[in-house]
């Protein structure tokens, strides 16, 4: 069956490290992958989209790089700030323009001063 | 401001009676689509819709009906509430079918319990 996980419910690190979440899918083949940041209450607000034939993205602090050989996508977040504290999603695109993302359980950042 | 709005925010209500959680986007967005969120399940789609008079099932429909009778609105329709529909629900909109206008914008969130 298709799943996505996301490396362990919750992540601790301390400022000024950078901070890795994992986005693993099995029996997809997305045509791009999003990530997304989600605060207590709040509805999602997108970070960065990844294409199939991409390997990399950057936006400032942010890096994600996506594998479809290894069906997985890594979301970097380098000097960390207590500021990223907050879940993180990624959500998966099977077809282009098909409308259906379907999204992880997400992982909890707290970054420590 | 850029937003989509979801009303009501909070809503307490029995088996049975029927409710509508509305959500609208001043974007011009042709995509909407609407979610639940449930500990330890996510985020799952309920139903989408690439324009208007279009829609269509996402993952978890059952229960649910929605319209798009125009661009704007996307209302969630819940004709016969049960408790298993007590969750957090999210309304979302994006530009286009493009991945790079697959940006997804969401709403703040509508909390239904159900008793």
């Amino acid at each position: 069956s298709q799943k996505i996980e996301q490396n362990s419910e919750a992540l601790n690190i301390q400022e000024g490290k950078t901070a890795t979440l994992t986005c693993n899918y099995t029996n997809y083949s997305p045509a791009y992958l999003q990530w997304y940041r989600q605060d207590p209450g709040r509805g999602p607000v997108f970070l960065l989209l990844i294409r199939e034939n991409e390997k990399e993205k950057r936006k400032e602090r942010l890096k994600v790089t996506f594998d479809t050989t290894l069906k997985q996508s890594l979301f970097h977040i380098t000097a960390s700030q207590p500021a990223d504290s907050a879940t993180y999603l990624c959500a998966l695109d099977i077809v282009f323009g098909a409308g259906k993302s379907t999204f992880g359980d997400g992982t909890t950042l707290t970054v420590k001063p | 401001e850029a937003q989509v709005t979801q009303n009501p925010r909070y809503l307490i209500t029995v088996t049975g009676k029927k409710l509508t959680v509305t959500c609208s986007q001043n974007m011009n967005h042709e995509y909407m689509s609407w979610y639940r969120q449930d500990p330890g399940l996510g985020l799952r789609q309920i139903y989408y819709s690439m324009n208007v008079e279009v829609t269509d099932k996402g993952d978890v429909p059952e229960g649910y009906k929605v319209s798009r009778k125009e661009k704007r609105n996307f209302p969630l329709i819940l004709e016969s509430p049960s408790p298993n529909q007590t969750s957090l629900y999210f309304c979302a909109s994006s530009l286009g079918l493009a991945p790079r206008t697959g940006e997804l914008f969401f709403g703040e969130g509508s909390r239904l319990t159900v008793l």
